[in-house]
């Protein structure tokens, strides 16, 4: 158990939907990651937070954000939802804001389902 | 940019067989280079790290050594068990661009008794 936890572990939504994924990251971590892994991009870096404040910013799309909250905990929002956003979400998190070689804790993942 | 290639897989293996898996990276700057492995249904965990050229990291019988001048970062187990079939990812962190994790497409790992 990495003490990453992500809810909920499946979700089945339609086309034009909006879903919330969250992560809470292991007790002490400061830092928050979202990845996305599908099977035609492989796992790609989305975003991270530290301590409440984006950190680094990736591949991630204009419909997507997300935000870290007072208590560190951390959410994906989805929205416009499209056939090809269907993936495998990965929450993961560490100790400080990232330094190169810093060890990342990564949670179970969301596995996302557009209908 | 920054990119990482692994072989494609799935490999799969007799128990006790040697295992290579073969990972290149590409970077701007001076990357520090890991291995991730992923078990069913579980997130990714680390499972070695190298930060510097010439460095070998080790974990768990599993060994892989930083070679700047190939650009390489090959994962290697003498003997392999049913335990270690998996998904490993090859993943590069480069200084400059925080801790940004840059992953290879990952290679299937499948160990039969």
């Amino acid at each position: 158990d990495s003490g990453v936890t992500q809810t909920p572990k499946h979700l089945i939504t339609a086309t034009g939907q909006r879903v919330t994924l969250r992560c809470s990251p292991r007790s002490g971590d400061l830092s928050v990651y979202w990845y996305q892994q599908s099977l035609d991009q492989g796992l790609q870096f989305l975003i991270q937070y530290y301590n409440g404040e984006e950190r680094a910013k990736g591949n991630i799309l204009e419909r997507f954000s997300a935000q870290q909250f007072p208590d560190l905990h951390s959410e994906l929002n989805l929205s416009s939802l499209e056939l090809g956003d269907s993936a495998l979400y990965f929450c993961a998190s560490s100790v400080g804001p990232g330094g190169g070689d810093e060890k990342l804790f990564f949670g179970s993942g969301t596995q996302l389902s557009v209908l | 940019g920054n990119s990482v290639t692994q072989m494609e897989g799935p490999v799969t293996l007799s128990e006790e067989a040697f295992l290579t898996i073969n990972c290149t990276y590409t970077a701007t700057g001076y990357p520090s280079l890991f291995w991730y492995v992923q078990y069913p249904g579980e997130g990714l965990q680390l499972l070695l790290k190298a930060t510097k050229a010439d460095d070998k990291g080790s974990n768990k019988g599993f060994e892989a050594t930083y070679r700047k001048e190939t650009t390489s970062f090959h994962l290697e187990k003498g003997s392999v068990q049913v335990s270690d079939s998996a998904v490993y990812f090859c993943a590069l962190s480069d200084r400059a661009a925080g801790n940004k994790l840059t992953f290879g497409g990952g290679t299937r790992v499948l160990v039969k008794p």
